[in-house]
């Protein structure tokens, strides 16, 4: 697609329940990453992948949190037995492997809201 | 981790007036974006500017790398320029990005 593309936009859950929020990137590029967002704060790096093999995911607050990029495209994050805490904005982010342009391109987020 | 710091953090004009918000960062970095979110949160790019001036319109921005500092210039403000402004920077390449935590703008007619 044109640009990155997040799903679900929304996700309204119960503490305790599993969680999954798909990111597609702008296809070509070969980096892809997860930020958190919380309300009045700046974005919180979660995890970043360079092809498929995760090549920072020191951001990860906890074993809770897990994300995968199999065949190099397409990432999902997954959040197991969701907390309050959770409760955020997640945002995908891509940009090309080039030394020409190392801009990082954003999705809309996907809200998510544990209750 | 690298610190960054943007001020101020919030202002607000009227329309037509001029600003300038400021990113000091605490060591080298090799790349910087500003970005603007606007009020349905999406992060729309401003600049790619590691060191520089570049413009767009009424935006301009410059950054000097040896002094840790960027500047975003924003003339004849328009309502439609509120919301949040990030600087976000990379020390390295292909590494992570770190987030400010931005300077909320409010432009009123």
């Amino acid at each position: 697609g044109a640009g990155v593309s997040q799903t679900p936009s929304n996700k309204v859950t119960e503490k305790g329940k599993y969680v999954e929020l798909r990111c597609d990137p702008i296809s070509g590029h070969t980096a892809l990453y997860w930020y958190r967002q919380s309300l009045g704060q700046g974005p919180e790096f979660l995890i970043y992948f360079q092809g498929t093999g995760a090549a920072d995911d020191s951001g990860l607050p906890n074993d809770r949190f897990f994300a995968v990029r199999p065949e190099g495209s397409v990432s999902t994050l997954k959040i197991q037995r969701t907390e309050r805490g959770d409760s955020a904005v997640y945002l995908c982010a891509s940009r090309a492997q080039s030394a020409a342009s190392g801009e990082l391109f954003f999705g809309e987020g996907s809200r998510l809201t544990v209750l | 981790g690298i610190q960054v710091e943007q001020s101020p953090p919030d202002l607000i004009l009227q329309e037509g007036a001029n600003s300038t918000l400021r990113c000091n960062f605490s060591d080298s970095v090799n790349n910087l974006q500003w970005f603007h979110q606007n009020p349905w949160g999406q992060l729309i790019n401003l600049f790619y500017i590691p060191s520089g001036t570049k413009q767009n319109g009424r935006l301009s921005a410059t950054t000097v790398a040896t002094e840790r500092y960027s500047l975003l210039y924003i003339s004849s403000s328009q309502t439609t320029d509120s919301g949040v402004y990030f600087c976000a920077v990379e020390q390295g390449n292909f590494n992570k990005f770190y987030f400010g935590s931005g300077t909320k703008l409010n432009v009123k007619p």
